[in-house]
Formats: structure tokens, C-alpha cells, sequence
């Protein structure tokens, strides 16, 4: 089984559905992050946790929110999805380091139509 | 603004040796790493660097020239499993990771 596990991997949806991407993790690492990847770009952080109670908005946050339900958990919502949040979506960790690698989830593709 | 610049893609052949370069300009520096991602895959840590030179894992090392702003990523004995995109981070001076938009490298039997 993967350390970084996301669902849905892939996901076609409405403009105005509500839609969640869920990522749990079993490395035991306090620090989640979510992206999104788009052809041309390079990876856009979209939030990021340090841990159950520390929520920080990243480079894209508007239109997503997040939920940190306990370490191993940390959830993204789209609350009234549109065409331009289709994308790739990631959920990375981290160790409790600035410097250490981010492990990477198998990615969520989403078609908002 | 921040910036990281690495070409769109590259085409070498099968065991040869290849140089993905990566240029940047970021608000501060602490550190740059290096991932590959194959198509339709999550990306994997191939490297950091933080301190100047090259730094040497098997057939990949990595380079960094802090006063250019620079760095690369060289790949030698090239095999077909390395037909990927090489996606080059830098870390500014808030921990924050600025993505280049990383190089599809196409390998050519």
C-alpha cells in the first residue's frame, strides 16, 4: 500500500458541485501540503498544515478550503467547483524539517465540466 | 517576482548523458531540489542542494552554483525508464517551494 493515499484518483464533476479530495498518510509525518499541477506550470501550493491545528493558505487558496481531521488526515474541498479547477491535484508530507522531501500521493485528477 | 526556468523538453538516446539545466531567481535561498516524475505519476525526491557543487547519487548528480543561480541535473548510462519530466524546486527564505515547470527528457533507443 502506498504511504500517501488519495481519493478519488479521478473525479468528472459539474460547475457548482461540491467535491472533496481526501489524502491519509502512514508515515507518521506532522506536515501535509496539497498542490495542483497544470500543463506548462509547475506545482501550485494550495494549502498546507503543520499539524492538527495549524492551517496556512498557500500561493492559490481562493475557491478550495481544507480540513486537518487528525495527523494522518488532511482533506481539500471545492466548494462550488468550476471549469478552471480542473487540474491534477497532489497531497504531499513531510517531516517536522523545512529542508526534508516531500512524499507525494498517486494524484487525484479532476474534470470540473 | 520569483522565478525558476528549465526547458520544456529534451531528447537524448539510450546510454547517453544528458544536462537538464535550471536557472532561478527567488526571494532568498535555502536549498534546491530536484524531482522526477514519470507521466501520470506522483513526483519522487531525486536530490538537494544547498551548498555549492556537485553532488554525486549513482548515475545522477546534481550541481549548484548559488552565485549564478543556477543548477543541474545530469543523468549518464541513460535508460528507456528515464523518459520522465525533471521538476527543479528552490526553497526561498520563508521555506516556501517556488516549482519550475519541469523538462519532459525523451529517451530515443
Amino acid at each position: 500500500d502506498a504511504d500517501v493515499t488519495q481519493t478519488p484518483r479521478n473525479r468528472i464533476t459539474k460547475t457548482g458541485k461540491r467535491i472533496m479530495l481526501e489524502c491519509s498518510q502512514t508515515k507518521g509525518h506532522d506536515r501535509m501540503y496539497w498542490y495542483r499541477q497544470d500543463p506548462g506550470l509547475g506545482l501550485r501550493l494550495i494549502y498546507y498544515s503543520f499539524d492538527v491545528k495549524d492551517i496556512n493558505k498557500g500561493e492559490i487558496s481562493d475557491g478550495y478550503s481544507v480540513s486537518r481531521q487528525a495527523q494522518a488526515k488532511f482533506s481539500l474541498s471545492l466548494e462550488s467547483a468550476i471549469p478552471n479547477q480542473t487540474a491534477l491535484y497532489f497531497c504531499a508530507t513531510r517531516e517536522t524539517t523545512d529542508t526534508g522531501e516531500l512524499f507525494f500521493g498517486e494524484g487525484s485528477r479532476l474534470t470540473v465540466l | 517576482g520569483q522565478n525558476i526556468d528549465q526547458p520544456t523538453e529534451m531528447t537524448a538516446t539510450e546510454g547517453a548523458i544528458v544536462q537538464i539545466n535550471c536557472t532561478y531567481q527567488t526571494s532568498g535561498f535555502n536549498g534546491l531540489f530536484w524531482y522526477q516524475q514519470h507521466a501520470g505519476e506522483a513526483p519522487t525526491f531525486l536530490s538537494y542542494n544547498v551548498l555549492d557543487g556537485l553532488e554525486e547519487k549513482g548515475r545522477f548528480s546534481s550541481f549548484l552554483s548559488r552565485s549564478k543561480g543556477y543548477s543541474y541535473l545530469l543523468l549518464k548510462e541513460l535508460q528507456m525508464k528515464d523518459s520522465a519530466s525533471y521538476l527543479c524546486a528552490v526553497m526561498d527564505s520563508n521555506y516556501q517551494l517556488i516549482w519550475g515547470a519541469g523538462t519532459k527528457l525523451i529517451i530515443k533507443p
